[in-house]
C-alpha cells in the first residue's frame, strides 16, 4: 500500500534541546526517504535524505536513521534554534512503472522551538 | 543549482473560469515534473505526474479533464485548472526531478495560491 504515518503532529521544544520526528511506511519496495522543511506559505525545502543501503546519515545538527526491517525512519535535530521552527514532512518513494517512482508524504509535524 | 520557478505566485479568479499555472526548471532538464495540491495545515497530495513528451499520469480520484497537464519541453510543465470552482482554491506546488531512473530527489517550486470566488 501507499501509506506514510508521521508522529507527532506537533512538537514543542526549548531552544537547545533535541527534537525527534518519526515516520513509518508500508511499501517494502520504498528505497528513498527524504525530509522536507516548509515554512508558512513557502516551498518545501529538502533538508536531508537517506537511501535504503545505509542506516544513518548526518549533516551538522540534523541526522536521519532508517530501519528497513521495521519500516520506520526518524529525523533528529540537535541543539534546536528558533529558526528551526517550521513544518517538517517525511516522505517515502513508491515505485511506479510509468516513470520510475513517486513520493508519498507524511501528514507533517509542526515544530516550535521556544527561546 | 536545481532551481524551480512557478508562475503566477497567486491568482484570484471567478468561478467557471480556467487558470493556467507554469512550472519551470531553470538550471536543469526535468524529464519528470510533479503537481501537488496542499490545503491549509495539510500535507502535500500528489495530483499527477508529468512526463516530457507523453501523457500525464493522474492519481486516483483526480479528474484528468479538469486538471489538464502539458509537459511540452524538458524545462516546462503547465497545469490548467478548467472551470474552476471555490473548492479548487488551494496551494498548488510543482516539483521537478533532475533525471529519471535512480535519481529520486525532487525540488519544489514556490507554489501558486489559487483563490476561486
Amino acid at each position: 500500500g501507499e501509506n506514510v504515518e508521521q508522529h507527532p503532529s506537533t512538537l514543542s521544544v526549548q531552544e537547545g534541546d533535541s527534537a525527534v520526528i518519526k515516520c513509518t511506511y508500508s511499501d517494502s519496495a520504498s528505497n528513498y526517504f527524504p525530509w522536507y522543511k516548509q515554512e508558512l506559505g513557502k516551498r518545501p525545502q529538502l533538508i536531508i535524505d537517506i537511501r535504503s543501503n545505509v542506516g544513518e546519515k548526518k549533516d551538522q545538527r540534523i541526522a536521519v536513521t532508517l530501519n528497513k526491517t521495521a519500516k520506520h525512519f526518524s529525523l533528529h535535530i540537535t541543539e534546536t534554534q528558533p529558526e528551526d521552527s517550521a513544518v517538517y514532512f517525511c516522505a517515502a518513494s513508491i515505485p511506479v512503472r510509468e516513470y520510475g517512482n513517486k513520493l508519498v508524504f507524511g501528514a507533517g509535524t509542526i515544530l516550535r522551538v521556544k527561546s | 543549482g536545481a532551481v524551480v520557478s512557478q508562475h503566477p505566485s497567486r491568482v484570484i479568479c471567478k468561478s467557471g473560469t480556467s487558470v493556467k499555472i507554469e512550472c519551470r526548471s531553470l538550471d536543469f532538464q526535468a524529464t519528470t515534473m510533479f503537481w501537488y495540491r496542499q490545503f491549509p495545515k495539510q500535507s502535500l497530495m500528489l495530483m499527477a505526474t508529468s512526463n516530457e513528451g507523453s501523457k500525464a499520469t493522474y492519481e486516483q480520484g483526480v479528474e484528468k479533464d479538469k486538471f489538464l497537464i502539458n509537459h511540452a519541453s524538458l524545462t516546462l510543465s503547465t497545469l490548467t485548472v478548467t472551470s474552476a470552482h471555490p473548492e479548487d482554491s488551494s496551494f498548488y506546488i510543482c516539483s521537478a526531478r533532475t533525471s529519471g531512473g535512480l535519481e529520486e530527489t525532487q525540488y519544489f517550486g514556490p507554489g501558486t495560491r489559487l483563490l476561486v470566488l
